[in-house]
């Protein structure tokens, strides 16, 4: 298996970026993913990243991934009050059925 | 856009009733997965299917269980619930082939047990 973490809560004020953190303990991960989650609803896939890419850039998202450091981080530029969601980090393994391990999530708390 | 449907967004139950969670997805896809989903732990798998009457165990299968008769369903089964089985229930599918293992989640099923 593989344990993914996160910490549990972030508070930003709107207009400022957030960064929201994830660490993972298998290097041979594949894919990295960030689901976001709104109050009430289930996962909605927000970005992935490859292994062997660095950064991915998507409007106001930018994933960072230091594969070294096995540390994946999510960037959110202009933090809108929309953002507020619990945000999931999870870690891909290769194949099989059952490869993706989740962190606990974080939630994200945007200040008016 | 692929779509995964829950049968309920809310249910409450009494102590000992049997309990059906269902789920439904429109792709084809051949994994599907249930998780539980408790403040403060994330999401833990309850159990997955790879394909049709096939299951696996989880990290979290007691007092669980689950059935696929057909492709596009999956079945949660609480036999006897418990107070402790008060949660938010996630179902997800996944296509086995392509570029990435995508999960894609339905709306969730809030169950409260008293």
């Amino acid at each position: 298996g593989e344990d993914v973490e996160q910490s549990l809560f972030l508070s930003v004020r709107e207009g400022d970026s957030s960064v929201i953190n994830c660490t993972y303990t298998d290097s041979s991960s594949t894919y990295l993913y960030w689901y976001k989650q709104e109050p009430g609803a289930g996962l909605q896939l927000l970005t992935y990243i490859f292994s062997n890419m660095d950064m991915k850039q998507d409007q106001r998202l930018t994933v960072l991934l230091n594969k070294k450091d096995k540390h994946l981080s999510l960037r959110i530029a202009d933090t809108q009050t929309g953002d507020s969601a619990i945000y999931f980090c999870a870690a891909s393994l290769g194949t099989g059925a059952n490869n993706l391990f989740f962190g606990t999530g974080t939630r994200l708390t945007v200040i008016p | 856009d692929v779509k995964v449907t829950q049968s309920s967004r809310y249910l409450v139950k009494r102590t000992g009733e049997k309990v059906f969670l269902e789920c439904v997805q429109d792709m084809d896809h051949e994994n599907m997965f249930w998780y539980r989903q408790d403040p403060g732990l994330g999401l833990r798998l309850i159990y997955f299917s790879y394909d049709v009457k096939m299951k696996e165990k989880g990290d979290i299968p007691e007092g669980y269980s689950v059935s696929r008769e057909k492709k596009e369903r999956f079945s949660l089964i609480l036999e006897s619930a418990s107070t402790n089985q008060t949660s938010m229930y996630l179902c997800a599918s996944r296509r086995t082939s392509g570029r990435t293992d995508t999960q894609y989640f339905g709306p969730g099923t809030r169950l409260t047990v008293l």
